[in-house]
């Protein structure tokens, strides 16, 4: 079965300009992740959408970052306006269940650099 | 908020050395798993362990589930330059999933 599309999967832009990635999760898969990966870090959970309903979004810095899942399939997320500290990468995830268990799939990532 | 913190930051070890990541959590877990993280790459899932106690084995990677599951380990028996990267712990509680600081492993010859 195909993977987890995303993209762009590169994206230079200068800070306060806007960036939007695109994610389309394995067919089928209920759940779906947004994580914000900076460099030597761990995978930070930035929402979770179960279908198209937001279940988490307590770590999204909200007056820049906008995400939605519209007819619970591909998802969007948005930074407007990025911040130097935004340079990271972008990982979007999947999971077939509505539970909290079981193998997530995570897409190749979007790197974005904010100069 | 919920941290879940690895053990060492960084290892380098000589193929055939054996290797172990240790996972803390600051509070009990439900299930915690694994991933492995290759340079440039994404996390690939490893395992999940959801017992108190529980113990799992893929071939020369063994990975335990504490007692309080509270922490977890993995261990790689005899390196080899494939197992080189990044591992993560991700312990599950109250629905959210946290990922730990992550080991990165180097091996050489």
């Amino acid at each position: 079965e195909a993977g987890v599309a995303q993209s762009p999967r590169y994206k230079i832009i200068e800070k306060r300009q806007s960036v939007a990635f695109w994610c389309n999760p394995i067919s089928g898969h209920a759940t779906l992740y947004w994580y914000q990966q900076i460099l030597g870090q761990g995978p930070k959970l930035l929402i979770q959408f179960q279908n198209n309903g937001v279940v988490d979004d307590s770590q999204l810095p909200k007056d820049r970052f906008s995400a939605e899942r519209l007819k619970g399939v591909d998802s969007t997320l948005k930074i407007q306006p990025a911040k130097l500290e935004d340079s990271a990468v972008y990982l979007c995830a999947s999971r077939r269940g509505l539970v909290n268990t079981g193998e997530l799939f995570f897409g190749e990532g979007s790197r974005l650099t904010v100069l | 908020g919920q941290q879940v913190m690895q053990i060492p930051q960084y290892q380098h070890v000589q193929e055939g050395e054996d290797f172990t990541t240790y996972c803390n959590s600051s509070t009990t877990l439900s299930n915690i798993q694994w991933y492995k993280q290759r340079p440039g790459g994404h996390p690939v899932f490893l395992i999940q362990l959801v017992k108190s106690g529980e113990v799992k084995k893929q071939k020369r990677l063994t990975f335990q589930f504490g007692e309080a599951k509270k922490n977890s380990s993995l261990h790689i028996t005899a390196t080899q330059t494939t197992d080189v990267g990044t591992y993560f712990c991700a312990g599950l509680t109250a629905s959210k999933l946290t990922f730990g600081t992550g080991t990165r492993l180097q091996v050489t010859l």
